[in-house]
């Protein structure tokens, strides 16, 4: 009940294109869905977080989907960079309590 | 500039060990939170402490303990280590304002392999 899944676990993109990465999970009482970013050889930071009273979030090139129905929320990278080229991970919590983070997206953006 | 700071990038211990990690936040956060990163498994709390000398168990707590004596330090402590432990430690701190949701700034990493 407190698992968010992540998918896909790695994930190769063409420069310029659109870099998705999917979470699904169970605990329909999740408040706060944040999104971290993870460059080599850095800590996770956050990169863009929503909740659940909106269905999309949007910010530069970055937007996050929200599908409460399918339990399920998914971060949009546009015009995808190198620079992109990171760890992805998604995460859930309930009610201000602790982060419950998925598993982690490796992204690679190929110039 | 927000700082998190480990005391060691990389650190290698033999089996049986006791070790120490350190973290230093400089933003007078009252949050503070301890993971272990693997490969396939993302972040995985550990400990958290949302103030001086507080301390709550996360998701694997065994074979860890905790200390904060001081609201800019938290230490985690392996009292035995064992290869199982192998991994990335991330310590990570956030203000009270949004509970413990508010924004987590995480250090650099602690890269620790037991022989």
């Amino acid at each position: 009940q407190q698992q968010v899944k992540q998918s896909p676990q790695s994930l190769i993109v063409q420069k310029g294109g659109i870099s998705i990465i999917n979470c699904a999970y169970e605990n329909t009482a999740f408040d706060y869905f944040p999104w971290y970013q993870q460059f080599p050889g850095k800590g996770p930071a956050l990169l863009i977080a929503i909740r659940p009273d909106v269905s999309e979030k949007k910010e530069g090139r970055f937007t996050i989907s929200f599908n409460k129905s399918a339990k399920q929320f998914s971060l949009h990278i546009m015009d995808s960079q190198p620079g992109d080229s990171a760890t992805y991970f998604c995460a859930a919590s309930l009610r201000a309590q602790k982060l419950v983070f998925g598993q982690g997206t490796r992204l690679t953006i190929n110039p | 500039d927000v700082k998190v700071t480990q005391s060691s990038r990389y650190l290698v211990k033999r089996t049986g060990e006791k070790v120490f990690l350190e973290c230093v936040q400089d933003m007078d956060h009252e949050n503070m939170f301890w993971y272990r990163q693997d490969p396939g498994l993302g972040l995985r709390l550990i400990y958290f402490s949302y103030d001086v000398k507080m301390k709550e168990k996360g998701d694997i707590p065994e074979g860890y303990s905790v200390s904060r004596e001081k609201k800019e330090r938290f230490s985690l402590i392996l009292e035995s280590a064992s290869t199982n432990q192998t991994s990335m430690y991330l310590c990570a701190s956030s203000s009270r304002g949004a509970g413990l949701t508010d924004t987590q700034y995480f250090g650099p990493g602690t890269r620790l392999t037991v022989l």
